[in-house]
């Protein structure tokens, strides 16, 4: 149990136009989702937290016009990237939580990550 | 900043117990330890998370100092395929937010 999904895997753009990434949940309804970008062999970095019918929450620094958010159900989450730029250019990773039990609490689980080029 | 301290990487021979170790000596009480791991180009993989008790599943245990500044995952008996990044992270609940530091580079030798 416990899988998320992302579409596409991979998606290459041109410079200007825009893109969205679908985050869902397969087998379970999340709490919360949220959205992560890496840079190569650099750690994760979240980019806003979100919840169901609810605005996003954006970390400092993260352009909440330039990177679109859409919870509109229970399992499902997009991110679109506006007016794409080759600095955009990343590897995005969406995650999703449930709540395990009373004593275990929340279990945090990623999707396998959208490679995105901007040329 | 990510709350937690690891080595930077870390050799284990195939079939030996690979031992994580990361230091969290800032824990909060009511902070969990989990341990999450990602294997090149794809999303992190949930491995453990405790709280003050030792935790064990079908993939690692985990070792939670009695003070609670420090912890370590084991993974009994090391594959070719256990060769990752391990990211050791302390949070209230897994509902919020994530803060990841740089891991551990965990290669498994042949």
């Amino acid at each position: 149990g416990a899988v998320v999904s992302q579409h596409p895997s991979r998606v290459i753009c041109k410079s200007g136009t825009s893109v969205k990434i679908e985050c869902r949940s397969l087998d379970f309804q999340a709490t919360t989702m949220f959205w992560y970008r890496q840079f190569p062999k650099k750690s994760l970095m979240l980019m806003a937290t979100s919840n169901e019918g609810s605005k996003a929450t954006y970390e400092q620094g993260v352009e909440k016009d330039k990177f679109l958010i859409n919870h509109a159900s229970l399992t499902l989450s997009t991110l679109t990237v506006t007016s794409a730029h080759p600095e955009d250019s990343s590897f995005y990773i969406c995650s999703a939580s449930r709540l395990a039990g009373k004593l275990t609490g929340y279990e945090q689980y990623f999707g396998p990550g959208t490679r995105l080029t901007v040329t | 900043d990510a709350k937690t301290t690891q080595p930077t990487s870390m050799d284990c021979a195939e079939g030996r117990a690979a031992n994580l170790p990361c230091n969290h000596s800032t824990i909060s009480g009511n902070e969990y330890v989990y341990w999450y791991r990602q294997i090149h180009s794809q999303g992190p993989q949930y491995i453990i998370h405790g709280l003050k008790n030792n935790e064990t599943n079908e993939m690692a245990s985990l070792i939670i100092t009695e003070d609670r500044k420090s912890s370590t995952l084991i993974l009994p008996h090391a594959t070719l395929r256990d060769t990752a990044v391990y990211y050791c992270i302390v949070s209230m609940d897994s509902n919020y937010q994530l803060i990841w530091g740089a891991g551990t580079k965990l290669i498994i030798k042949p």
